[in-house]
């Protein structure tokens, strides 16, 4: 069975300074890993996507992930946080069973101080 | 082009009465599923369809939740007898399975969700 696990529920950071919130997954298969941002009373958006091609995926807003076989992780990172950036993410494994619904991590909480 | 969309945005009810949510999915969108997202639970799978195929019901949580699609199109799931454990926010997301090198690899678009308040 596929499961994800995003290991921090807050994360805080400075304006102007890195992000990194990690996920990691299991599945027997090769997996589709997503990247979702739910800002506060909002539906979710996709930020990027991983599906067997290129091992770093850029998404949108400047974020990018890196598909770690070996260590089976799937961090996502920016390089300079902006206050718009303040929202929860949520990593997603796409069930390859057959009906492709999603698993999705506890999610966390990213919050941006000036 | 249009989103998905929900309604009602928001829902107060009465323990024990029933509830419609209603769902649009992206136009040409084969796959339509309902996701819940509690304080207890996160985000939960509850209902999966996929053209004319019988659709996975596997996340339901009770036979108080049903669901149908009708015509492939709009979707409405169905919560009768509702109880305050059912407070939550309803997902819908639909996608079209692109295939690339064989294997499928499909993106879910989610509406803005359906807030549902049992007292």
């Amino acid at each position: 069975a596929q499961s994800v696990t995003q290991l921090d529920s807050h994360v805080s950071v400075s304006e102007g300074t890195p992000v990194l919130l990690r996920c990691n997954y299991s599945s027997s298969y090769s997996p589709s890993l997503f990247w979702y941002v739910q800002h506060p009373n909002k539906g979710l958006q996709l930020l990027l996507k991983y599906t067997s091609a290129a091992t770093l995926v850029k998404g949108i807003n400047g974020f990018e992930a890196e598909f770690k076989k070996s260590e089976t992780s799937f961090h996502l990172t920016k390089p300079s946080a902006h206050m718009s950036d303040a929202a929860e993410y949520f990593c997603v494994v796409s069930d390859s069973s057959g009906t492709y619904k999603y698993i999705f991590g506890t999610g966390t909480r990213l919050k941006v101080l000036a | 082009g249009a989103g998905v969309s929900q309604s009602p945005s928001n829902k107060v009810t009465e323990k024990g009465k029933d509830v419609e949510l209603r769902c649009d999915p992206i136009s040409g969108h084969t796959a339509l599923y309902w996701y819940r997202q509690s304080l207890g639970q996160g985000l939960e799978f509850l209902i999966y369809f996929q053209g004319n195929s019988a659709p996975d019901k596997s996340g339901l949580p009770s036979d108080r939740f049903s669901a149908e699609r009708t015509g492939g199109s709009v979707s409405t799931l169905t919560i009768q007898r509702t109880q305050q454990e059912d407070s939550a926010v309803y997902l819908c997301a639909s996608s079209f399975i692109a295939f690339s090198s064989g294997t499928p690899r499909e993106t879910q678009y989610f509406g803005p969700g359906t807030r549902l308040l049992v007292l």
